[in-house]
């Protein structure tokens, strides 16, 4: 496609529930990245994908959070048992190459509210 | 480990006058180094990258940055500031090596008065 595109764009559930966020990126892009944004805060790394594997998991806060990419391309995020704090815009990126030197391109983001 | 700090919450400038949004980072090695900007409920829009080469980077709608290694900044600037500047601007660095990851500095809003 011509950009990254996020589904859904907003996302309510009740403390609990299951959610999953779609990220569909830029054809051909190999490496793919997911961030939280809180409000009043810059992203905050997830997950880093390169290809079907996820070459970095570091930001993932706990165990409820899971993402995966089975094809190379489109990305789920899952969370489990959600709770209030994960309230936040989830943004997903994708670059052309695994080192990014030519820039991350951006989706417009997941906006989640837990109630 | 990676970091970026964006010391301003809040930059005001009167439209037609210079701007600059200031960043400094942390990377151990050689840095790259990005500049994003976010407009309301939508996500973050590129606008340039220091990668290596030339200080000074131009990028989209005018904006620029100088790559500064001896004070480990490198600040946003635009000669002459319209109103539809006014928006969240996000710096970003990552190392030369190792980690492919970037890190966001917590952003500073852009308010462009007329």
């Amino acid at each position: 496609g011509a950009g990254v595109s996020q589904t859904p764009s907003n996302k309510v559930t009740e403390k609990g529930k299951y959610v999953e966020l779609r990220c569909d990126p830029i054809s051909g892009h190999t490496a793919l990245y997911w961030y939280r944004q809180s409000l009043g805060q810059g992203p905050e790394f997830l997950i880093y994908f390169q290809g079907t594997g996820a070459a970095d998991d570091s930001g993932l806060p706990n165990d409820r959070f899971f993402a995966v990419r089975p094809e190379g391309s489109v990305s789920t995020l899952k969370i489990q048992r959600t709770e209030r704090g994960d309230s936040a815009v989830y943004l997903c990126a994708s670059s052309s190459e695994a080192g990014g030197w030519g820039g991350y391109t951006f989706g417009s983001g997941t906006r989640l509210t837990v109630v | 480990a990676q970091s970026v700090a964006q010391p301003e919450d809040q930059v005001n400038v009167a439209e037609g006058n210079p701007l600059t949004v200031k960043c400094t980072y942390s990377v151990s090695g050689n840095p790259y180094l990005f500049w994003y900007v976010q407009y309301p409920n939508r996500g973050l829009q590129f606008l340039l990258k220091y990668i290596t080469g030339d200080n000074l980077v131009k990028g989209s709608y005018g904006f620029e940055a100088e790559f500064n290694k001896s004070q480990t900044s490198f600040h946003l600037k635009k000669p002459s500031a319209l109103v539809s500047d006014s928006a969240l601007y996000f710096c970003a660095v990552r190392t030369s090596g190792g980690s492919y990851i970037p890190t966001f500095g917590r952003g500073t809003s852009l308010i462009v008065h007329p």
